[in-house]
């Protein structure tokens, strides 16, 4: 089975420019989440989407940060102007639902720089 | 506030050694604890879930033990291996209407020596 996909690995940008991830979950996982890990400290929700509704959102800096997942499958996360506060990793997850003992598959992440 | 606190911070064994990790969480209510690997630049793996009834359960050479009335958990690795270096992280749940939330401690950085 193939695992959660995320492209690019790693992506170094000036701040006030803009950066887009992308993420493929795992085939059939109705649940899809972006996570913002920063060095040294554990992964932190930024937005849950559950097919291609918004179930949480509210720690998503919303003045720069947007996200979509038009038809339910393939996720962006789109940072617009990038901070250097943004330096971080992205990690992508997908469960089969957002229910309670759905276990979350995480993506290899984008690790961002912001110079 | 709901908080997951791990200690060591940091954690340096020997090849073969046994080492023991902790975790303290203040979250409300409580669904259930998984310990998650994340190797360097990989993200984060499931080792072990454990709901409000089960006090431990075994994944080869990692155990887990919660005890629900202290709010504490610890994962045990046992006869280690290089490639037990990595991050443990403790995550807790929390089920709610509002669907399930997760609170994520910072980690136990592992390295295995020789």
């Amino acid at each position: 089975e193939a695992g959660v996909a995320q492209s690019p690995r790693y992506k170094i940008i000036e701040k006030r420019q803009s950066v887009a991830f992308w993420c493929n979950p795992i085939s059939g996982h109705a649940t899809l989440y972006w996570y913002q890990q920063i060095l040294g400290q554990g992964p932190k929700l930024l937005i849950q989407f559950q097919n291609n509704g918004v179930v949480d959102d509210s720690q998503l800096p919303k003045d720069r940060f947007s996200a979509e997942r038009l038809k339910g499958v393939d996720s962006t996360l789109k940072i617009q102007p990038a901070k250097l506060e943004d330096s971080a990793v992205y990690l992508c997850a997908s469960s089969f639902g957002g229910t309670l003992y759905n276990e979350q598959f995480f993506g290899p992440g984008t690790r961002l720089t912001v110079l | 506030k709901n908080q997951v606190e791990q200690s060591p911070q940091s954690l340096i064994i020997l090849e073969g050694k046994n080492c023991t990790l902790q975790c303290n969480y203040t979250v409300s209510p409580f669904s259930n604890l998984r310990w998650y690997k994340q190797d360097t630049g990989r993200g984060p793996v499931s080792l072990t879930i454990m709901t409000f009834s089960e006090n431990t359960k075994s994944n080869g050479r990692y155990t887990a033990t919660l005890d629900a009335d202290t709010k504490q958990s610890s994962l045990h690795i046992t006869a280690s291996q290089l490639s037990d270096s990595a991050s443990y992280i403790c995550v807790v749940s929390s089920f709610t209407g509002g669907g399930n939330k997760l609170t994520f401690g910072t980690g136990t950085q592992l390295k295995v020596e020789l």
